[in-house]
């Protein structure tokens, strides 16, 4: 069973500019959900896919984008970046079925974001 | 107040030692209650979660819920210098949108 893989794994970046960040799901899971986690800190809901619509957003500004693609990976798109974006994203994919197998959530490596 | 909160440690433990690491809560909707491993640049690794109040033990690591003082543990016996890493609660309400709220995450040193 392949797990959760993320692409890059670091970046840079200046102020300004735009970045996309890759998520493939783990096999069998249909839910990914993004998170992103500044230093020292837990990790926060930006927000989650299911069936290629958003399904549910936490408390970030909409220059923070994504979307899901038919196979079930996953983007992040965030546009004119800020010193404060500069954290680890991370991506988790869950089951499609009920109760705790859909809400244990697995996660990738994260992507270490760096922003000049 | 945020809805979990988590002693931020540094934790130091000899090895061998039995660690206790805990998480308070605000929000009595939580129903899944999960810990996660962090090693140093890496993702958050799954390692027990449990529905509601009650104990779950797998290996030397047991969790426990207690929903009247919305208070969750994790003890890990016979502690090792490979569990060396940053310990994350996180909850979640386990409606339509499954997403977790996160402690802020406490840094457990074994000492060989």
């Amino acid at each position: 069973e392949t797990g959760v893989t993320q692409s890059p794994t670091h970046l840079i970046k200046t102020r300004g500019q735009q970045v996309t960040l890759r998520c493939s799901s783990q096999s069998g899971h249909n839910t990914v959900s993004w998170y992103q986690q500044a230093l020292g800190q837990g990790p926060q809901f930006i927000f989650q896919y299911y069936r290629e619509e958003e399904n549910g957003r936490g408390n970030f500004p909409p220059r923070f984008s994504g979307l899901q693609f038919p196979n079930y990976s996953s983007e992040l798109n965030v546009n004119a970046l800020e010193l404060d974006d500069s954290a680890l994203y991370l991506c988790a994919s869950s089951r499609p079925s009920g109760g705790a197998s859909r809400a244990t959530q697995y996660f990738g490596p994260g992507t270490r974001l760096t922003v000049l | 107040q945020k809805e979990v909160e988590q002693d931020p440690g540094p934790l130091s433990v000899p090895e061998g030692a039995i660690v206790s690491l805990n998480c308070t809560y605000s929000n009595s909707a939580f129903q899944y209650f999960m810990w996660y491993r962090q090693y140093s640049r890496k993702g958050p690794e799954l390692l027990m979660y449990t529905y509601s109040s009650g104990n779950k033990e797998d290996g030397r690591f047991t969790a426990q819920v207690d929903k009247s003082s919305k208070y969750i543990s994790l003890f890990i016996r016979d502690s090792q210098p490979s569990d060396s890493a940053t310990y994350l609660c996180a909850m979640n309400y386990g409606g339509a949108t499954n997403k977790l709220i996160f402690g802020t995450g406490t840094l457990l040193a074994v000492q060989p």
